[in-house]
């Protein structure tokens, strides 16, 4: 079945400098991957995600990019702020209900 | 507010006893997921329903726990005799089949058995 790996597990950077995050995935077949974030007692949020006939994403501060050959994709955070400090979830699928998630990466913006 | 809404959002049972979750999520979607999430993990995969349909089960769902969506609009998930690894964050996500929506989640129920 599909495995998604998540690194780093922790990262910490100071504000106003860029965050990324990479997810590799092992099953060539999945065709969507969104990436969530989680504030303390709530809920994951999604925040961007891509799908397979698409390279790269962005969305203001935030974009993903996509290497279907590798199988990885990764999250881009620019000029961090406080409020992007959070647990970070990437997921992999074919269909909503078989989202694969990763371990998370907690992020720590310095202030 | 119009997102997925989930009560209660705290619980405290002695083991032994049985839970009950509501789930009301976004009114225009059509499938209602059940997800379970433990500290420092990703949300795993419980059961999902499309409109009163249950679809797909888990092999973490075991007989005690088991969810309806009567009427294909809120949703409860019920565990029976709580053991203290039930303990964990119950997160409910919804989305629209067909139009490529992305699974919204409400801010959960986390229950902890003593």
């Amino acid at each position: 079945g599909e495995n998604v790996e998540q690194h780093p597990s922790t990262l910490s950077v100071q504000e106003g400098d860029s965050a990324v995050i990479k997810c590799t995935y092992s099953d060539s077949a999945s065709n969507y991957f969104p990436w969530y974030k989680q504030e303390l007692g709530k809920g994951p949020q999604l925040i961007i995600d891509i799908r397979s006939n698409v390279g790269e994403k962005k969305d203001q501060r935030i974009a993903v990019t996509l290497n279907k050959t590798a199988k990885h994709f990764s999250l881009h955070i620019t000029e961090t702020q406080p409020e992007d400090s959070a647990v970070y979830f990437c997921a992999v699928s074919r269909e909503a209900y078989q989202l694969i998630w990763g371990a998370g990466t907690k992020l720590i913006i310095k202030p | 507010d119009t997102g997925v809404s989930q009560n209660p959002r705290h619980k405290i049972t002695k083991r032994g006893q049985n839970v009950t979750f509501r789930c009301d999520p976004i009114s225009e979607h059509n499938r209602l997921y059940w997800y379970r999430q433990t500290l420092g993990q990703g949300p795993e995969f419980l059961t999902y329903f499309q409109n009163e349909a249950q679809l797909e089960k888990s092999r973490l769902l075991s007989d005690r726990f088991s969810a309806e969506r009567p009427k294909g609009s809120f949703s409860t998930l019920e565990i029976q005799r709580t053991e203290q690894g039930d303990s964990a964050m119950y997160l409910c996500a919804s989305d629209f089949l067909g139009g490529n929506s992305p699974l919204h989640f409400g801010n959960g129920t986390r229950l902890t058995v003593t």
